[in-house]
């Protein structure tokens, strides 16, 4: 069964400063997608940046970007220049291809931003 | 161009009452699916709409069944709620089923007491 693990309940990091997600999953499929998504306390999910798992280039969303190692199944993003406005709770996920979309959600990262 | 609505907002109901939350999804898609999200947990995913069928479900109980309508809206029902139906229900929609990229709405937090 296809899972997500975000080890990482919570995470802080000072205001301009550099902080790095960590998500790992598990899947025996060679094609699929990967996401980022931000939930802040008004529970808007918003999509954060993409990754398809046949592209070897890492995708960059402005200060977003995530660094996939496809063979160790580890899809990590990170955050530069952190802002006040990253505060929130930060889910990685899984969409299996071409089946609809089962997505698999891991069970979140609470991204705290001090001034 | 409106994104993903959802209504209600917020819910409370009782244990034994049905509940309907319904959703329309952003311009252009025709692709729903429905997420439940309890509390601390990410999202699960309950199904998928696409050409008002079901075309993928996800570990729910039948209890939970669903509409698409011809404009692509759909509705969410829950049957017989259990205080665990307590949750954060999210609506996402896509272009088309074949579309990874998904795009959430706001959620409908429902209390079962």
């Amino acid at each position: 069964a296809q899972t997500v693990t975000q080890s990482q309940p919570e995470m802080s990091v000072q205001e301009a400063e550099t902080v790095t997600l960590s998500c790992t999953y598990d899947t025996s499929e060679s094609d699929y997608y990967l996401f980022w998504y931000k939930q802040p306390p008004s529970r808007q999910m918003i999509l954060v940046i993409r990754q398809e798992a046949y592209k070897q280039q890492n995708a960059t969303e402005n200060r977003f970007s995530v660094n996939f190692q496809k063979a160790a199944k580890s899809f990590s993003l990170k955050i530069s220049d952190s802002q006040l406005g990253d505060a929130a709770m930060y889910f990685c996920a899984y969409t299996p291809p071409l089946i609809g979309f089962k997505t698999i959600f891991g069970a979140g990262t609470r991204l705290f931003v001090k001034a | 161009d409106a994104g993903v609505t959802q209504s209600p907002t917020h819910l409370i109901k009782t244990r034994g009452q049905q509940v309907t939350l319904r959703c329309s999804p952003k311009s252009g898609h025709d692709t729903v699916s429905w997420y439940q999200q309890a509390l601390g947990q990410g999202p699960q995913f309950i199904f998928q709409y696409y050409e008002e069928e079901e075309r993928q479900r996800g570990n729910f109980p039948d209890r939970f069944s669903g509409h698409q309508f011809p404009n692509y809206s759909s509705e969410l029902n829950v049957n017989a709620l259990l205080l665990g139906d307590s949750a954060l229900y999210l609506c996402a929609s896509s272009e088309d089923w074949k579309q990874e990229t998904q795009y959430f709405g706001p959620g409908t937090r429902l209390l079962v007491l």
